[in-house]
């Protein structure tokens, strides 16, 4: 049972370019969060989305960030025009639900993707 | 709102010795609480969590917590330190009913020395 798998694990690109991080969740997990760390510090939750929904973006920069999750295919996180301090480590997590689960809703991390701009 | 304070950004111990790694959070509503552990290059994995019931939480590799209301912590602990420990530790809170959005603190690095 494959955990959560992102892709690519390193991507580096020069200012201006785009960056594509995808990321498939668990077997069974229908919700999927994305969280970014930048150095020396902790990760910062970006954006929740279930399947082809967007649930809360709050912590998405308001521009050159978009997450998808379609209905088939992994979910992508598209950072466009690219610039040095988007230099981090992004995570992706999924979870069997979401905010109206009862209970502790525990996520599952992938290894994250370091992107690297130049 | 809520946030995480993790007291330490670096801790080192010898061997065989307690692991102390100290969390404070501020939650407007009861918490849910977890620590994660990261190791280099790799995701993070989940050692323990405390959502409702028993404050003493244990979870995996030996290491647990108590959760205090009165004095606001989650401090995680292990009696005796092993080599395999070291790694990055993360405690994170959630507001009950919203335990999507995670609150991380900014980690403890341990290092464990012989």
């Amino acid at each position: 049972n494959a955990g959560v798998m992102q892709n690519p694990r390193h991507l580096v690109r020069r200012r201006g370019q785009e960056a594509r991080l995808r990321c498939s969740p668990m077997k069974g997990h229908s919700h999927v969060y994305w969280y970014r760390q930048l150095p020396e510090e902790g990760l910062k939750f970006m954006v929740y989305l279930q399947k082809e929904n967007i649930i809360d973006e709050s912590g998405m920069p308001k521009e050159r960030f978009s997450a998808e999750f379609p209905k088939e295919g992994p979910s992508i996180l598209r950072i466009q025009q690219v610039v040095r301090g988007d230099s981090a480590a992004y995570f992706c997590a999924s979870s069997v639900g979401g905010r109206r689960s009862s209970g502790a809703n525990v996520l599952t991390f992938g290894a994250g993707s370091r992107l690297t701009v130049l | 709102a809520q946030s995480v304070t993790q007291l330490g950004s670096h801790v080192s111990v010898s061997e065989g010795a307690l692991v102390l790694l100290r969390c404070n959070y501020s939650s407007s509503v009861p918490p849910y609480l977890f620590w994660y552990v990261q190791y280099p290059n790799q995701g993070l994995q989940l050692l323990l969590k405390y959502t409702t019931g028993a404050t003493l939480v244990k979870g995996i590799n030996g290491f647990e917590a108590e959760f205090k209301k009165s004095e606001t912590s989650f401090h995680l602990t292990k009696p005796s330190a092993h080599m395999s420990d070291a790694a990055e530790y993360f405690c994170a809170v959630s507001e009950t009913g919203t335990a999507s959005k995670l609150t991380f603190g900014t980690g403890t690095r341990l290092q464990v020395t012989l």
